[in-house]
């Protein structure tokens, strides 16, 4: 069974920062992209942006380059989102998910992760 | 960077009614790859359409999808009890950011 699981909710103070990581299992990890989603409380998906395992590449949404940070350790099979400087605008509900297989960036999202909250207060 | 709109924002419908949901793209979604994903409260997306009109694994038959270039729907044909949610869109026809539209709410009238 192909599944993601992520890292438990987080709760930090602004300007702290964070990594939080995404393992999947059930398939070849270093051979599909992975995707990263934020989910605002109350609102709609918004995508990040995927990387790819076998090699690192990266692509960046607009709204996200600069802000956050994706990677990756295939060794663990891994993924991971991190941020340098939290925000309180950095609450949300961040996924990530199964993306395309090898060079196809142009995928649907299947299998989802359950999900990290992050909630950043003072 | 191709925008999403979704209509209506909220369906309030009765079981056993039939539900159309619209997406409409801002350009042309490539080779209709527009996906569609259900979501209930507390729990991750599920894939539900792929490919404009593609069930997922598991997906049963009352949810179908249509639609080319920048108008596609998703319809349920009766409402069951577990199908009141939201449902979001997708287009990844595009080079990244693979964009999702705004959302419908599906509520039990």
């Amino acid at each position: 069974e192909v599944q993601l699981v992520q890292s438990g909710a987080e709760v930090k103070k602004p300007g702290e920062s964070l990594k939080i990581s995404c393992k999947g299992s059930g398939y070849s990890f270093t051979s599909y992209w992975i995707g990263w989603v934020r989910q605002m409380p109350g609102k709609g998906l918004e995508w990040m942006g995927i990387i790819y395992p076998g090699d690192s590449d990266t692509r960046y949404s607009p709204s996200f380059q600069g802000q956050v940070t994706i990677s990756a350790d295939k060794s663990i099979s891994t993924a991971y989102l991190q941020w340098s400087s939290l925000k309180a605008s950095d609450t949300a509900m961040y996924y990530c998910a199964r993306g395309g297989y090898g060079g196809n960036t142009r995928k649907w999202f299947d299998p989802w992760g359950q999900g990290t909250l992050v909630t950043v207060s003072p | 960077e191709i925008v999403l709109t979704q209509s209506p924002g909220t369906l309030s419908l009765s079981p056993g009614e039939r539900a159309t949901l619209s997406c409409r793209a801002s350009q042309s979604v490539s080779s209709s790859y527009l996906a569609w994903y259900q979501q209930k409260p507390g729990q991750a997306p599920r894939l539900l359409i792929y490919g404009a009109s593609s069930r997922a694994t598991g997906i049963p038959d009352r949810f179908s999808g249509s639609g080319s270039g920048t108008d596609f729907t998703l319809t349920i044909s009766r409402l069951e009890p577990e199908d009141f949610a939201m449902y979001y869109c997708q287009q990844y026809g595009s080079s990244p950011p693979l964009t999702f539209g705004g959302g419908t709410k599906v509520e039990i009238k």
